[in-house]
């Protein structure tokens, strides 16, 4: 079974600039995650989506970030402009449903750097 | 009331010792705790888990201790290994889906 797909692995960007991560899930998962991960700290979710609808986004800055997930499957997010404060590892991770025991996979990440 | 407290930062055991990671929490809403293992360049990977119904879960090496009263868990890596150097999180879910994790603690487990 293939795990969590996740593109670019690394971006540098100056600050105001734009970027945008790209997640793949794992087949037939219906909930997807995005984790902002900073050094040190652990995952902190940004937003979860329940097929293509959100779930969860209080913890989403949306002024600057946003998120979607097409036909309920790929996912991409995005940052607009960036700040500095924005380094971080980008986590997406998967779930076949949203239980409460249910596991979820990560992907491997996409690491910012914001300059 | 939405933290879970995580510690030590950072660990170093000799092989075949004991691996002791501790948690703390606030919210008695959480009832489900699990471990995320995560390898420098990798996604966290669960680990190992438990409800708070029960004190001790085992699996293998691994071993959660439960201590409801005290709002307090720990994960206990015996017969630690190289293999096994590593970020550990511990996590609390926190309702609606969504997991509470903590600060990580950078394991290192000398040959």
């Amino acid at each position: 079974e293939a795990g969590v797909a996740q593109s670019p692995r690394y971006k540098i960007i100056e600050k105001r600039q734009s970027v945008a991560f790209w997640c793949n899930p794992i087949s037939g998962h219906a909930t997807l995650y995005w984790y902002q991960q900073i050094l040190g700290q652990g995952p902190k979710l940004l937003i979860q989506f329940q097929n293509n609808g959100v779930v969860d986004d209080s913890q989403l800055p949306k002024d600057r970030f946003s998120a979607e997930r097409l036909k309920g499957v790929d996912s991409t997010l995005k940052i607009q402009p960036a700040k500095l404060e924005d380094s971080a590892v980008y986590l997406c991770a998967s779930s076949l449903v949203a239980g409460l025991t249910d596991t979820q996979y990560f992907g491997p990440g996409t690491r910012l750097t914001v300059l | 009331q939405q933290q879970v407290k995580q510690s030590p930062q950072s660990l170093i055991v000799q092989k075949g010792g004991i691996s002791i990671i501790n948690c703390a929490y606030e919210n008695t809403a959480f009832d489900y705790f699990p471990w995320y293992q995560q390898f420098p360049g990798k996604g966290p990977a669960l680990l190992i888990a438990i409800r708070p119904d029960v004190s001790e879960k085992k699996e293998g090496r691994f071993t959660i201790s439960f201590n409801k009263s005290a709002k307090q868990f720990s994960l206990h890596i015996m017969d630690s290994q190289p293999g096994d150097s590593a970020t550990y999180f511990c996590a609390a879910f926190a309702g609606t889906y969504k997991y509470i994790f903590g600060t990580g603690t950078r394991l290192k487990v000398l040959a």
